[in-house]
């Protein structure tokens, strides 16, 4: 099983729809979980870590099921500008970030 | 905020060359640094580990005579691609962590002849 597995999508959304998205982790010693943002031949950016309570950032709320050791990216009223690739980022126990292989979001006018 | 600085952005080179990407800290220390490759629509791949003052340490994989790391000192770390061929063509990444929070270079995308 993979690390940290993601759908690679696209997600192809119109503008204004909610869009979520999963990511698996294999490692349940994992501590920390990040969502990042990647555009094409850009260097990734951190859109916003995941707390064990979810946490929300104006359009962009995250959550962590520790449980089911997956964690979730959910994207409300979506812009053009937010066609990306998400990258789901685990933190293992020894400090070493584990990547998934990203999520390819295109919204739509 | 930290900044990551990285040079060059884009390289082409002919097969056989060597060539050299530099990666720094703006505002702040790393004794602590990585390097990653990411070929296209695949997931970012930490190629090594870079320690100041101390020998990088290598994935798997990654042949480190092939990969020349120097981390000589707190705010800059070097990646050499020695004797490079077209299949090490890729965008390769540098990043460096500030406290808990990792910041990325701007990448660097090489494209071997």
């Amino acid at each position: 099983r993979k690390e940290v597995e993601q759908d690679p999508g696209p997600f192809n959304v119109p503008e204004g729809a909610t869009v979520a998205f999963n990511c698996t982790y294999s490692n349940s010693a994992s501590q920390s979980f990040f969502w990042y943002r990647q555009d094409c031949r850009k260097e990734p950016k951190l859109l916003m870590s995941v707390y064990s309570s979810g946490n929300e950032d104006g359009r962009f709320t995250a959550q962590l099921n520790r449980a089911s050791q997956y964690i979730s990216l959910l994207i409300r009223d979506s812009k053009l500008s937010d066609s990306a690739t998400y990258l789901c980022v685990v933190n293992g126990e020894d400090g070493t970030l584990t990547f998934g292989k990203g999520t390819m979001l295109l919204v739509s006018p | 905020g930290a900044v990551v600085s990285q040079h060059p952005s884009r390289v082409i080179c002919k097969s056989g060359t060597s060539v050299k990407i530099e990666c720094r800290s703006l505002d702040f220390q790393a004794t602590t640094m990585f390097w990653y490759r990411q070929f296209p629509k695949q997931s970012l791949m930490l190629m090594a580990t870079s320690n100041e003052g101390s020998k990088a340490t290598y994935e798997q994989g990654v042949e480190k005579d092939k990969f020349l790391i120097n981390h000589a000192s707190l705010t800059l770390s070097t990646l050499t691609v020695t004797s490079a061929h077209p299949e090490d063509s890729s965008f390769y990444i540098c990043s460096a962590r500030d406290g808990s929070k990792l910041f990325f270079g701007s990448g660097t995308q090489l494209s071997v002849l």
